[in-house]
């Protein structure tokens, strides 16, 4: 069974440029989380779509934002980049929204904001 | 507001030598807790699923324990390949995924 699946792998972008990163989940699972990784802040919760729909989200502005197609894959876009966006993203998969279930990472897209 | 630390926040081991790492956390109605191995550069791996207190879980030479306020993992006889971060999350609330991390115990095991 395949694992999650992120794309790129590595990213730099320009200050005020816009990125898109794309995620695959594990086959069925139909939950996608997205987190935001950096060496001071640790992993943050920045949101989490089920079934197409946002179903929760973490404390980041406007910039961040995200959908989630019928096939389950996501995509995250940060527009307007800043110097701070540069970090590592992860997406994560599980089965099911609402339950206890845990997670499985995908190895990132490291963005790297110049 | 849902808070979870770690300590230490690096730990260094001879190969052989066991030791614990500590995991506490503040959260309004704690749904599970889990501990995830996280290797630089990659993403962080599913370790163990714990929710309720007095839970304990084993793999190899890992064990997962659980109380009321924290969560303690256990490393007996560590080898140089369990060297990596090991984060611990909470999930609370309602619903929904969101993970709360803490900081990551940065784990070296010298041979």
């Amino acid at each position: 069974k395949a694992g999650v699946t992120q794309t790129p792998r590595y990213l730099i972008k320009t200050r005020g440029q816009q990125v898109t990163l794309s995620c695959s989940p594990i086959s069925g699972h139909r939950s996608v989380s997205w987190y935001q990784q950096t060496p001071g802040q640790g992993l943050q919760f920045l949101f989490e779509y089920f079934s197409e729909t946002q179903r929760n989200k973490g404390n980041f502005p406007g910039r961040f934002s995200g959908r989630q197609f019928s096939n389950s894959r996501s995509e995250m876009n940060v527009s307007t980049l800043e110097l701070g966006d540069s970090a590592l993203y992860l997406c994560a998969s599980s089965e099911k929204q609402g339950m206890n279930t845990e997670a499985f990472f995908g190895q990132g897209t490291r963005l790297t904001v110049v | 507001e849902d808070q979870v630390t770690q300590s230490p926040e690096a730990l260094r081991l001879q190969e052989g030598e066991s030791s614990s790492l500590n995991c506490s956390y503040t959260v309004s109605g704690l749904r599970g807790l889990f501990w995830y191995r996280q290797d630089p550069g990659k993403g962080p791996e599913f370790l163990f699923t714990l929710y309720s207190a007095g839970e304990e879980k084993e793999k190899e030479r890992l064990k997962a324990t659980l109380t009321k306020k924290e969560s303690f993992l256990h490393i007996t006889a560590p080898k140089p390949e369990d060297s990596a971060t090991y984060l611990c999350a909470v999930q609370a609330g309602n619903y929904g995924q969101n993970f709360v991390f803490g900081p990551g115990t940065r784990l070296s095991v010298l041979p």
